[in-house]
């Protein structure tokens, strides 16, 4: 199975200013068909998880162009050029290249400093 | 308005079974992959099981192969986790998604919990 591993696990981050999280696999993500399945998610407090990137860089209809995606290969990056209280919540990301099974990374939780 | 709504969790001894549902609307659910992910109380989400569009193929996780089985009616835009043998660690918000990054569409339900309990 594919691990996905994140970091950092906790980031405080203050109002406005900029946030990154990594994302790594144990293998490279670059499926058959050319494509790379890197998916993040965002989960705030008490909600069910929301899709905010796929294929490491599209984001879904609804996003704030503040989230952006990139990476290539086992290494990748969701970053928040300045964050916002409703960003607030965990990030995961995901591997849809290698599956079954999917696999998440462990998650990171963002707050506010 | 997409909408997945999840329903038949609840309280049950360790080796008892549970099914769940799924109800979707606004989509047409029967030209969608669909799949089962849980969450455990404070912890991450963990991929259950997944359904092709037909239900034809279905995959599971080693940890529920066996005694979970996911199936679909696209006649009445559901899906369906039977849950067998339940154990301890099979507690968890269980929720239905489509999951399918290839797509710009992806779209959760609400989840519903799970407690394995004596």
């Amino acid at each position: 199975d594919v691990v996905m591993t994140q970091s950092p696990l906790s980031l405080p981050v203050t109002l406005g200013q900029p946030a990154s999280i990594s994302c790594r696999s144990s293998q490279s993500l670059v499926y058959r068909d050319g494509s790379t399945y890197l998916n993040w998610f965002q989960q705030r407090p008490g909600q069910s998880p929301r899709r905010l990137i796929y294929k490491v860089s599209n984001r879904d209809s609804g996003v704030p162009d503040r989230f952006s995606g990139s990476g290539s290969g086992t290494d990748f990056t969701l970053k928040i050029s300045r964050v916002e209280a409703e960003d607030v919540g965990v990030y995961y990301c995901m591997q849809g290249s290698h599956w079954p099974p999917y696999t998440f990374g462990q998650g990171t939780k963002l707050e506010i400093k | 308005e997409a909408q997945l709504v999840e329903s038949g969790g609840g309280l049950v001894q360790p080796g008892g079974s549970l099914r769940l549902s799924c109800a979707a609307s606004g989509f047409t659910f029967r030209s969608y992959e669909m799949n089962w992910v849980r969450q455990a109380p404070g912890k991450g989400l963990e991929w259950v099981s997944y359904s092709s569009s037909s239900g034809t193929t279905t995959y599971y996780a080693d940890s529920v192969k066996g005694r979970f089985t996911i199936s679909r009616d696209n006649a009445k835009n559901s899906l369906f986790l039977q849950m067998n043998s339940l154990r301890v660690e099979d507690t968890a918000l269980y929720y239905c998604a489509s999951l399918d990054g290839g797509v710009p569409f992806d779209i959760w339900g609400q989840g519903t919990m799970v407690t394995v309990s004596s």
